[in-house]
Order: C-alpha cells, then structure tokens, then sequence
C-alpha cells in the first residue's frame, strides 16, 4: 500500500462547478499536511496547509480527518484557471522524517 | 524574489556523458532535495540534505551523486547518463515551521538522454 494515495483522475468539470479532491495516508504518526498545485510543465507550487480545524481560503476548502487518515480539497465555482494536478503532501515520522507527495489528481475545468 | 534556482532549465546528453545540475537557494533553508517526475507520474526522491554538511539516498539514488556545497548550494551529478535518466529534475529546499515543513521546488530541468 502506498505511504500517500490519491485518486488519479483525470476529473472533468465544466466552469462553476464545485469538485473534491481526497487523499489517503498511511501512517497514523503523520504530522503535518499541505496541498500543492502544478501546472503543465511547470514546478509543485504550495496552494494550503490543511490544519486539523479545517481551513479556508477562498473558494479552496481543505479538511483533515486524523481518525480516518484522510485530507480532502473542495474547489467550488471552479474557474478555467484551475485546470491543474494537484498533489496531497504529508509530513510524516517514519524512521526519521518524512515528506511523501501523492501522485496527484489532474483537473480539467471546461467552458 | 529568487527562491530556488537551478540550471541548466533544459539539457540534451548523449549516452555515457556526464553533467552536473546546479541549484541554490537564498531562503537560508536547512533542507534541500533533488526530485525527480517521469511524464504522468508523481515526484520521486532522489537524494537529499537536511543540513549543510550531510546527504542521505532517497528513493531513487541510483545512478546520481549530490554534493551539498554549501548552505545556499546542491548539485545533482550524473557521471554516465543513460535514456532511463531522461527526465524532468526539480530541486527544492525547505524550513520545518509551525506549519510543518513546507517545501519550495525550482523551476525544473528538463534532460534528455539520447
């Protein structure tokens, strides 16, 4: 089993929708937890820390569960410009520190 | 606002030949790493530093050296590059925080091996 899993997608939705993202962890000791954004052909930009109350920026809205050991994204009113892959990021102590990326979950937004 | 910056951005090799990628970074971080990402894949660990001083093998170690040449400076070598090293490279660094540790990637190279 994958440290991080993530739904691969790709997931299509046409602009204004609302879309969610989910990502799985293995290791319970797992610490800290963060989304990125990459572009096409572009490098993994950092979009949120995902904190244990949940947190909002935006139209982004990232959710912690620790007792299930997932992390979620929710986009709402999806905009062209958020067409992406966006990968989940745990922090994790595993012999010694961790950070795992998951493969990432690509989003097509349509007109 | 520099961040991390690493070169070349894009670099054609033949078979055998060796390069060396640079990359340095001015956000007086601790932590740098070398990843690499093969097309439709996710980011993989090649090498990495947590101090000035130290590298430790990740993932994918093979066929790669790292030199940490200072706090600022990592370099990524490949003494004899084969077509399975074709790929896209990114160099990050990091600060663990309050937050966590959050990681800031460079731009990429892009190497071709032929």
């Amino acid at each position: 089993r994958k440290e991080v899993e993530q739904d691969p997608g790709p997931f299509n939705v046409p602009e204004g929708a609302t879309v969610a993202f989910n990502c799985t962890y293995s290791n319970s000791a797992s610490q800290s937890f963060f989304w990125y954004r990459q572009d096409c052909r572009k490098e993994p930009k950092l979009l949120m820390s995902v904190y244990s109350s949940g947190n909002e920026d935006g139209r982004f809205t990232a959710q912690l569960n620790r007792a299930s050991q997932y992390i979620s994204l929710l986009i709402r009113d999806s905009k062209l410009s958020d067409s992406a892959t966006y990968l989940c990021v745990v922090n994790m102590i595993t012999g010694g520190f961790k950070t795992i990326f998951g493969a990432g979950t690509r989003l097509f937004v349509k007109a | 606002n520099a961040g991390v910056t690493q070169t070349p951005k894009f670099q054609v090799l033949k078979t055998g030949q060796s390069m060396t990628l640079q990359c340095a970074q001015d956000m007086n971080h601790n932590s740098m790493y070398w990843y690499r990402q093969d097309p439709g894949m996710g980011l993989r660990l090649i090498y990495y530093s947590a101090s000035e001083g130290t590298t430790d093998k990740g993932e994918v170690p093979n066929g790669y050296n790292v030199s940490r040449l200072n706090k600022r400076e990592f370099s990524l070598r490949l003494e004899s590059a084969a077509p399975s090293q074709t790929s896209v490279y990114f160099c990050a660094s990091s600060e663990y925080g309050t937050t966590g540790n959050t990681i800031y990637f460079g731009e990429g190279s892009w190497l071709t091996v032929v």
